[in-house]
């Protein structure tokens, strides 16, 4: 079946550090990845998408690369700030399926100053 | 810009009831969701639906039912709370690309 797997659980950083979370999935067909961030209290909240190879998607300085051949979403980050300590959740929509979003684990990043 | 609305924020019951959590979303989307999120096991789908009176399964719909009456509101059932229980429940709604909108979510305690 169609799944997300993020290895890290928790990611410590400082300030200015350079940031990766990854992020592999499984799916038949040619699914959209998503990224999306929660903060405390908060529903999670779109980041960006990508459909299709090599397409990139970023927003508010995080970006990942469709890799098809890797299949892989990887989120990066050139410098992180305090105020990106939050949980993040890689997606997928399944071409076959549109309507059901599968999520990964999510990866909480804590940010040091 | 649209919002969705959960309620009760809080939920607190006791084993063996029913209890019902409600979500309303003013976006005039099409499908919903709802999602459950335990510590460290990320979000699991109870149930979706595509348009009004429309339901489908997710991965974790035993001991749930669900109800959309309404285009802008979907309704969830626990049908039995299960003592010690205790998780968050997320609603959304998405447009025909699939982003999700959510809302902040139901907070469940089982005593």
């Amino acid at each position: 079946g169609d799944s997300v797997t993020q290895t890290e659980g928790q990611v410590a950083l400082s300030e200015e550090d350079f940031l990766t979370i990854h992020c592999n999935y499984s799916a038949s067909g040619y699914p959209a990845l998503f990224w999306y961030v929660q903060y405390p209290g908060e529903g999670p909240q779109f980041l960006f998408r990508a459909s299709r190879d090599k397409e990139k998607g970023s927003s508010r300085g995080f970006e990942a690369t469709y890799n098809k051949e890797a299949t892989s979403f990887h989120l990066q980050k050139a410098s992180v700030q305090e105020s990106d300590s939050a949980v993040y959740y890689c997606a997928l929509s399944a071409g076959n399926n549109n309507n059901r979003i599968f999520f990964g684990d999510g990866t909480q990043l804590v940010v040091k100053p | 810009g649209g919002i969705i609305t959960q309620t009760p924020k809080f939920l607190i019951g006791q084993e063996g009831q029913k209890l019902t959590l409600k979500c309303q979303q003013n976006f005039n989307h099409d499908t919903m969701y709802w999602y459950r999120q335990d510590s460290g096991k990320g979000l699991r789908l109870i149930y979706y639906s595509i348009t009004e009176n429309d339901l489908q399964k997710g991965d974790l719909s035993e001991g749930y039912d669900a109800s959309r009456e309404k285009k802008s509101s979907f309704s969830l059932t626990v049908t039995s709370a299960q003592k010690n229980e205790m998780a968050v429940f997320l609603c959304a709604s998405s447009i025909q690309q699939n982003t999700l909108y959510f809302g902040a979510g139901t907070r469940l305690s089982v005593l």
